[in-house]
């Protein structure tokens, strides 16, 4: 299996559905990411999970609501979004205290939103 | 503050070409260095690192980077450049005392000229 595992890699939606993105991680890491990438746009870290606890929320609009069940498992909540949200989201995975918290990316998730 | 500057969101060469992307930081306290590299509609895959063992830093595909103290530079070079390392190419930097956060440059487009 592949570290770090993105579904779906493609997602289109209207701004009335509720919709997941999921992560998961076979890599032992104990702290999980969200990124946001838009066209044009440095990388947003959103947020991240250590432990399984929230750790860092970095002022996302609440349409986007972050899960984390376990370890291994990472999950981006999606309702009422707008059309400036279509991105590549990106999820990560560490183990911030070995090799100066390097991050493994999954392929990502490509939203459009209409 | 700490931060991450990469100059030039596009640098150009051609085929065959020395390939040279600039990141430079700012902070008075040991970095940890990262470049990593993101084809189209893919996540990001790590080029190499520096993790304060030998400043001169080889990676996969050919590439390395060298960490200057004195300059607060980890540059990207790759002595000859192929139409495959057409991507974009990110910059990222960790402390300790920062918990290991990533703080990544804007990113540089290299585009490769037959």
């Amino acid at each position: 299996e592949t570290g770090v595992t993105q579904t779906p890699r493609h997602l289109v939606m209207g701004m009335t559905n509720k919709k997941s993105l999921k992560c998961e991680q076979h890599l032992g890491h104990n702290a999980m990411y969200w990124y946001k990438q838009s066209a044009k746009k440095p990388l947003e870290l959103m947020f991240v999970y250590s432990l399984e606890e929230r750790v860092e929320n970095n002022s996302v609009p609440s349409r986007f609501s972050p899960e984390c069940p376990n370890s291994s498992h990472l999950f981006l909540h999606l309702h009422t979004l707008q059309p400036e949200d279509s991105a590549l989201y990106l999820c990560a995975s560490s183990h911030p205290e070995r090799a100066g918290g390097e991050l493994f990316f999954g392929e990502g998730s490509r939203l459009t939103v209409l | 503050a700490q931060s991450v500057t990469q100059l030039g969101s596009h640098v150009s060469v051609s085929e065959g070409a020395l390939v040279l992307l600039r990141c430079n930081y700012s902070s008075s306290v040991p970095p940890y260095l990262f470049w990593y590299v993101q084809y189209p509609n893919q996540g990001l895959q790590l080029l190499l690192k520096y993790t304060s063992a030998a400043t001169l830093v080889k990676g996969i595909n050919g590439f390395e980077a060298e960490f200057k103290k004195s300059e607060t530079s980890f540059h990207l070079t790759k002595p000859s450049a192929h139409m495959s390392d057409a991507a974009e190419y990110f910059c990222a930097v960790s402390f300790m005392d920062s918990n290991y956060q990533l703080i990544w440059g804007a990113g540089t487009k290299l585009i490769i000229k037959p």
